[in-house]
């Protein structure tokens, strides 16, 4: 089984800065990871898929890069509303079994 | 607008079962792999089953394989997660999402309802 391993477990920053979140696979997933955005109180919302792929309506600042085992997702200048839970899910290959990382919180410095 | 909306959820006591519900509307769901994930009270998301967009096809997490069932009834527009044996550590908000529509499939999930919770005490 693939574990993801997200990092920090907590980023504090303020509006306007950049943030860099880190999601490590335990073995080579390609270029087959999801991020996803979760607001308190909401339902999980996708932001990235195939690593670097905006999803509909997402806006430009959300970007994802990486393969293999070590992606990022870079929020460029952070909006009072990007401050969540960020969690990155990946698929094993056959039966496929889902897995998500333990999740990032990015909070308001 | 594409939603899909999650029913079913409550109190049930140990070993009890119950029967989630999600249902789609304003696209065409007859296409679609739908899965469930749920959240646990201050914890992440896990994954729980998903279907074929036609039910042939069934998928589960180890964690649920032989308690849990996941069906469809395309004529409704509906999923369903029947959930037998219930213990505490299936207390959590459950989630049904649609499958990003790209090829192959079964890869992210794009459309999200809004959850049931389901307690087990």
């Amino acid at each position: 089984e693939i574990e993801l391993t997200q990092s920090p477990a907590t980023l504090s920053l303020s509006p306007g800065e950049r943030a860099t979140l880190s999601c490590r696979a335990s073995q080579s997933i390609r270029t087959y990871l999801a991020w996803y955005q979760q607001r308190p109180g909401q339902a999980p919302r996708l932001l990235i898929y195939h690593a670097s792929n905006r999803a509909t309506g997402i806006p430009a600042r959300f970007s994802g890069s990486g393969s293999g085992t070590d992606f990022t997702l870079t929020i460029s200048s952070l909006e009072p509303e990007d401050f969540a839970v960020y969690y990155c899910q990946q698929r094993s290959t056959w039966p496929p079994e889902f897995t998500f990382g333990q999740g990032t919180k990015l909070e308001i410095k | 607008q594409e939603q899909l909306v999650e029913s079913g959820g409550g109190v049930v006591q140990p070993g009890r079962s119950l029967r989630l519900s999600c249902a789609a509307s304003g696209f065409n769901f007859n296409n679609d792999v739908i899965h469930w994930v749920r959240q646990a009270p201050g914890k992440g998301l896990e994954w729980v089953a998903a279907t074929s967009y036609d039910g042939s096809n069934t998928y589960y997490a180890g964690s649920v394989k032989g308690r849990f069932t996941i069906s469809r009834d395309n004529s409704r527009n509906t999923v369903y997660l029947q959930m037998n044996s219930l213990t505490a550590e299936d207390t959590a908000i459950y989630y049904c999402a649609r499958d990003l529509r790209i090829s192959p499939g079964y890869r992210y999930m794009d459309v999200w309802g809004k959850g049931t919770t389901v307690t087990v005490s």
